[in-house]
């Protein structure tokens, strides 16, 4: 079975510094795909980013970027220019084809103004 | 494009009683995915539809809950008996088709209080 680990359950960061949160992963595919989620308190799951297991390059998507080292089954989501708004919980899931989307049990954000 | 919209928005009962659950998908999203989200934990996924088929309901606890999603649009999703661990978030998800890599998009949940 696959599963999804985020260790920290908490993290801070001050408005306009940098934060990583880690993800790890255990599984035997070699295809698949991994994702991260935020969920404001509002509680609406939504997807900052995406990175296919069979590409080199790390996804980007404007502040924030992932650093995925496959070998290691690691997948980090790195927030440039943090900002009040990024303060939420974010998920960590993965999925491989004709399987279920599996999630870690999330980190809380929250942003030092 | 008008998102994915659940109802009611909270909703608390008593134990044993019933409760439902309704979600309309992003229209075209033939994929639609029920998951359940316990406090301080990920979502877990209790039913995901294909049009008005069931893909994989293997974690959904069948002597309690059910789902349905008959004219492959829009869904319920009810429990009955109620029992205090059903204590959580409902999410409501869907996708244009059941590729791993499509993005799957959520709704706003029904968080559902036991007593």
């Amino acid at each position: 079975a696959q599963t999804v680990t985020q260790s920290q359950p908490e993290m801070s960061v001050q408005e306009a510094e940098t934060v990583t949160l880690s993800c790890t992963y255990d599984t035997s595919e070699s295809d698949y795909y991994l994702f991260w989620y935020k969920q404001p308190p509002s509680r609406q799951m939504i997807l900052v980013i995406r990175q296919e297991a069979y590409k080199q390059q790390n996804a980007t998507e404007n502040r924030f970027s992932v650093n995925f080292q496959k070998a290691a089954k690691s997948f980090s989501l790195k927030i440039s220019d943090s900002q009040l708004g990024d303060a939420a919980m974010y998920f960590c899931a993965y999925r491989r084809a004709n399987s279920k989307l599996t999630f870690g049990k999330g980190i809380t954000l929250s942003v030092r103004p | 494009e008008a998102g994915v919209a659940q109802s009611p928005r909270y909703k608390i009962i008593e134990k044993r009683q019933s409760v439902a659950f309704w979600c309309n998908p992003i229209s075209g999203h033939a994929t639609l995915y029920w998951y359940q989200q316990i406090l301080g934990q990920g979502p877990k996924l209790l039913i995901q539809f294909q049009n008005n088929g069931v893909v994989d309901d293997s974690q959904l606890p069948k002597d309690r809950f059910s789902a349905e999603r008959l004219k492959g649009v829009d869904s319920t999703l009810k429990i009955q008996p109620a029992k205090l661990e059903d204590s959580a978030v409902y999410l409501c998800a869907s996708s244009l088709d059941t590729g791993a890599h499509q993005p799957q998009h959520f709704g706003d949940g029904t968080r559902l209080s036991i007593l």
